[in-house]
């Protein structure tokens, strides 16, 4: 089974700064799926980005981009000019390509806090 | 609009007993699932169901029994609870078989047994 590590249990921020959120995954696969959600307070779970593993590209969403690393199974999620309602858990997932029922392979989770 | 709906969203209730948590999805999708959120905020798979049938059923214990009448529900019903199944409970849809559909997640439910 694919491990996702999330090595950083908490993170800090300023608003209007930058943070780099980590994430390594361990899998034997060359296609699969990764993504990150955010889970605020609400605890709703909100997709911020996916990346798939095939494209070279880094995906990017706003103020929300990825440094994807694939020969070093590492897939880092950068928030730009963080706002005050990023803060929450973010969470790093993996996904089959090709079996597993397509379910999502969840890291530990980073918890941002972003102060004034 | 709510895409995924569940019921309850907050579950108390004593050791011992049955109960169950329903999933609804007006998204059209053809694949639900179950995840659990433990007290550390790990969530892990639970079941997987595409078309109304069974494709993942992780170690999860058998008095957790998925019900799936049509494609747009996905029950669970659980029994003789226990101390340890307190946690979240997310139910989640997705369509088709291709990994980079978005899975839409419902509000949750946090079980709490006493």
């Amino acid at each position: 089974a694919q491990t996702v590590t999330q090595s950083q249990p908490e993170m800090s921020v300023q608003e209007a700064e930058t943070v780099t959120l980590s994430c390594t995954y361990d899998t034997s696969e060359s296609d699969y799926y990764l993504f990150w959600y955010k889970q605020p307070p609400s605890r709703q779970m909100i997709l911020v980005i996916r990346q798939e593993a095939y494209k070279q590209q880094n995906a990017t969403e706003n103020r929300f981009s990825v440094n994807f690393q694939k020969a070093a199974k590492s897939f880092s999620l950068k928030i730009s000019d963080s706002q005050l309602g990023d803060a929450a858990m973010y969470f790093c997932a993996y996904r089959s390509f090709s079996n597993s029922g397509y379910a999502l392979n969840f890291g530990k989770g980073t918890s941002l806090l972003v102060t004034p | 609009d709510t895409a995924v709906s569940q019921t309850p969203k907050y579950l108390v209730t004593q050791m011992g007993n049955d109960k169950s948590i329903k999933c609804e999805q007006n998204l059209g999708h053809d694949t639900m699932y179950w995840y659990k959120q433990d007290s550390k905020k790990f969530l892990k798979i639970m079941f997987s169901y595409n078309n109304k049938e069974l494709i993942i059923n992780e170690t999860v214990p058998n008095r957790f029994s998925p019900k799936s009448p049509d494609k747009a529900h996905l029950n669970l019903h659980i029994n003789s609870l226990e101390l340890g199944d307190s946690a979240v409970y997310f139910c989640a849809s997705s369509q088709g078989q291709t990994s980079s559909n978005e899975q839409y997640f419902g509000p949750g439910t946090r079980l709490t047994v006493t």
